[in-house]
């Protein structure tokens, strides 16, 4: 059982180039979420969706697009990348009703 | 708007000390709490959580936190830990309304010597 897994593990980006990272999860669960890690702020929601097709902007969505067309993936985009973007993005998804979030390994990403 | 608060940002102890962090919440309703630990270089992982019933929780690997109420704390504690314990805790909470959106605190990171 693979649970959630996030590609690519490691990205090197310019400012102005874009990217998407893929989030997919075998686990059959209704929530997905975008979470970015920096040091000393803990995680910080970026989108998050409650179920195929729908999507909505968490704490610090600006920047950032997702999109779930199927319900085991979640997609993140960034269109015009910006050294302020680099981070580890962290996907989760959970069951209805109770935010135990089961996560994927991150992805580090760099914008020079 | 519902907030975490961890009050140490780095703890340092020797093995088979104990260990206790504290994490306060703001939110006047019903909440559910969790611990996730992320160990060097992994993913965050569900240490213990909280949605009823017993206020003393016990988690995976010896470890326990107790949800008091009145305090809106929801502090983890290890009696004695290992080096392996060597990680970072993460407090975190959901409230009701929002069950979708887990609010996480800044995390703790704890250095345990051999």
């Amino acid at each position: 059982n693979a649970g959630v897994t996030q590609t690519p593990k490691f990205r090197v980006l310019k400012t102005g180039q874009s990217m998407t990272l893929l989030c997919a999860q075998d686990m059959n669960h209704e929530y997905m979420y975008w979470y970015r890690q920096d040091p000393g702020m803990g995680l910080r929601l970026i989108h998050y969706s409650v179920g195929e097709g729908t999507t909505a902007k968490g704490e610090v969505p600006d920047g950032y697009n997702v999109s779930r067309l199927k319900k085991q993936n979640f997609l993140l985009g960034l269109e015009s990348a910006a050294p302020s973007q680099t981070s580890v993005y962290f996907c989760a998804s959970s069951r209805v009703g109770t935010g135990e979030l089961f996560f994927g390994e991150g992805s580090r990403l760099t914008v020079l | 708007a519902q907030s975490v608060s961890q009050h140490n940002h780095h703890v340092i102890l020797s093995e088979a000390a104990s260990l206790e962090l504290g994490c306060n919440y703001s939110y006047g309703g019903t909440v559910n709490l969790f611990w996730y630990v992320q160990y060097p270089g992994q993913h965050l992982q569900l240490l213990l959580k909280y949605f009823s019933g017993d206020p003393l929780v016990k988690g995976i690997k010896g470890f326990e936190a107790e949800f008091i109420k009145s305090k809106f704390s929801f502090n983890l504690r290890k009696p004695s830990v290992q080096w392996s314990d060597t990680a970072e805790y993460f407090c975190a909470v959901n409230g009701q309304g929002s069950w979708g959106k887990l609010q996480f605190g800044s995390g703790t990171q704890v250095v345990v010597t051999p």
